[in-house]
């Protein structure tokens, strides 16, 4: 079975912090992506790579910076975290192919203060 | 622009009924079409996809029926349990290349009345 894990299920911090997620794949996809979900506007694509060192900007990126210093890691970081990037953030992983499906992690909820 | 859109925004069936959802999509460059079904506290997890040549695909309880015409597909859960109170999305995925993204509808949010 796929495990995509992401390192904490919450997390608290404060306006103007500096916010690291972590997230680790164990089946050498090579795709992987932070989604944020929020009540009525589904899930939100913010960054999303496809090797590594690759990234690409989702539909949201403002805010948001990424790391992939190796293929089963991928970072997202909030640069300097504001209370409206309180949210449900998602990882998913998925091999490359059209019709290959992602996995996803079971979220880290953060909340900024 | 909303490129893939869901109806109803919610859904509640009673114990051994039909659900139905539904979703309408944009762009014809689309070619592949999923169904995430996500419990709380979890993240989704892949129910059943299906690719533009052919009309309906069926999984146990779980069936796409695709109507390209109409650039529709619908997510049919025959007698509905329970355990099938979720929250589903449909997505798509155009074949622009292997590494083209998902766009996810908003989702839908299901309970199955005992």
């Amino acid at each position: 079975d796929v495990k995509v894990t992401q390192s904490s299920r919450y997390l608290v911090k404060r306006t103007g912090e500096k916010v690291f997620l972590e997230c680790v794949q164990d089946m050498d996809h090579e795709n992987m992506f932070w989604y944020r979900q929020d009540p009525g506007l589904g899930l939100r694509l913010i960054y999303f790579s496809y090797d590594v060192k690759m990234k690409e900007k989702g539909d949201i990126p403002e805010g948001y910076s990424v790391s992939r210093e190796k293929k089963e890691r991928f970072s997202l970081i909030l640069e300097s975290a504001s209370t409206n990037q309180t949210s449900m953030y998602l990882c998913a992983s998925s091999p490359t192919g059209v019709a290959q499906p992602q996995h996803f992690g079971d979220g880290t909820r953060l909340s900024i203060l | 622009q909303q490129q893939v859109k869901q109806s109803p925004q919610s859904l509640i069936v009673q114990k051994g009924g039909i659900s139905i959802i539904n979703c309408a999509y944009e762009n014809t460059a689309f070619d592949y079409f999923p169904w995430y079904q996500q419990f709380p506290g979890k993240g989704p997890a892949l129910l059943i996809a299906i690719r533009p040549d052919v009309s309906e695909k069926k999984e146990g309880r779980f069936t796409i029926s695709f109507n390209k015409s109409a650039k529709q597909f619908s997510l049919h859960i025959m007698d509905s349990q329970p355990g099938d109170s979720a929250t589903y999305f449909c997505a798509a995925k155009p074949n622009t290349g292997a590494n083209s993204k998902l766009t996810f509808g908003k989702g839908i949010t299901l309970s199955v009345r005992p």
